[in-house]
């Protein structure tokens, strides 16, 4: 597709659940940046890819999140143990430049909402 | 620390003008973005500004003030499609995106 995509759309899972959300972003876009959003708020970075070199993670907020993209296109990002303070809308985005001199244009993904129970 | 500021909420009547404020304090900058965001959907570019004065778009303009730390985001001729939250983001020194929690806008007939 010409978008970003992300899957899982619904995720719903009991506390202490592993949970794998995918994002597969444009094609040729170099950058790709998670985001967690709660209701009402602002995206909060989370973290942050060049190709498939993870060059920022300081906004992941526990070592239960982890983030991948072995090959430079696809991002999944894994939270293990899920919390209820997890349970959020997960955004994923990309841009076609590199964040070193980032003024590109964001285009995001419909995002994963995860409701932990 | 780094902040930036929007109302929470505002109410507009349809065909009017309305125009969203935004004030930042980050750690450098190298740019100010405004996005639009319908309830349950992805944020959507609307404008850049890293130049002081007005970018005009159609319906949507944007003005930046860099020594001020301040924005605007101006709509016309409102339309109830316009009904969303917008989002002003900052790019920071590190070029690291610092967002707002955004302002959610009321469109009333």
């Amino acid at each position: 597709g010409a978008g970003v995509s992300q899957s899982p759309r619904y995720k719903v899972a009991k506390r202490g659940q592993d949970v794998a959300l995918r994002c597969d972003p444009i094609s040729g876009h170099v950058s790709l940046f998670w985001y967690q959003q709660a209701l009402g708020q602002g995206p909060e970075f989370l973290t942050y890819f060049q190709n498939e070199a993870q060059l920022d993670k300081s906004g992941l907020p526990s070592d239960r999140f982890f983030a991948e993209r072995p090959e430079g296109s696809v991002s999944t990002l894994k939270i293990q143990r899920t919390q209820q303070e997890d349970s959020a809308v997960y955004l994923c985005a990309s841009s076609l430049v590199e964040s070193g001199g980032f003024t590109g244009e964001l285009f995001f993904g419909e995002g994963s909402r995860l409701t932990v129970l | 620390g780094q902040n930036i500021d929007q109302p929470t909420e505002m109410t507009a009547t349809e065909g009017a003008i309305v125009q969203i404020n935004c004030t930042y304090q980050t750690s450098g900058f190298n740019g100010l973005f405004w996005y639009q965001q319908h309830a349950g959907e992805a944020p959507t570019f609307l404008s850049y500004n890293v130049l002081d004065g007005l970018e005009e778009k159609g319906r949507f303009s944007s003005f930046l003030s860099r020594s001020k730390g301040y924005s605007y985001l101006l709509l016309k001729e409102l339309q109830m499609k316009d009904s969303a939250s917008y989002l002003c983001a900052v790019t920071d020194s590190n070029y690291q995106l610092i967002w707002g929690a955004g302002t959610k806008l009321i469109i009333k007939p």
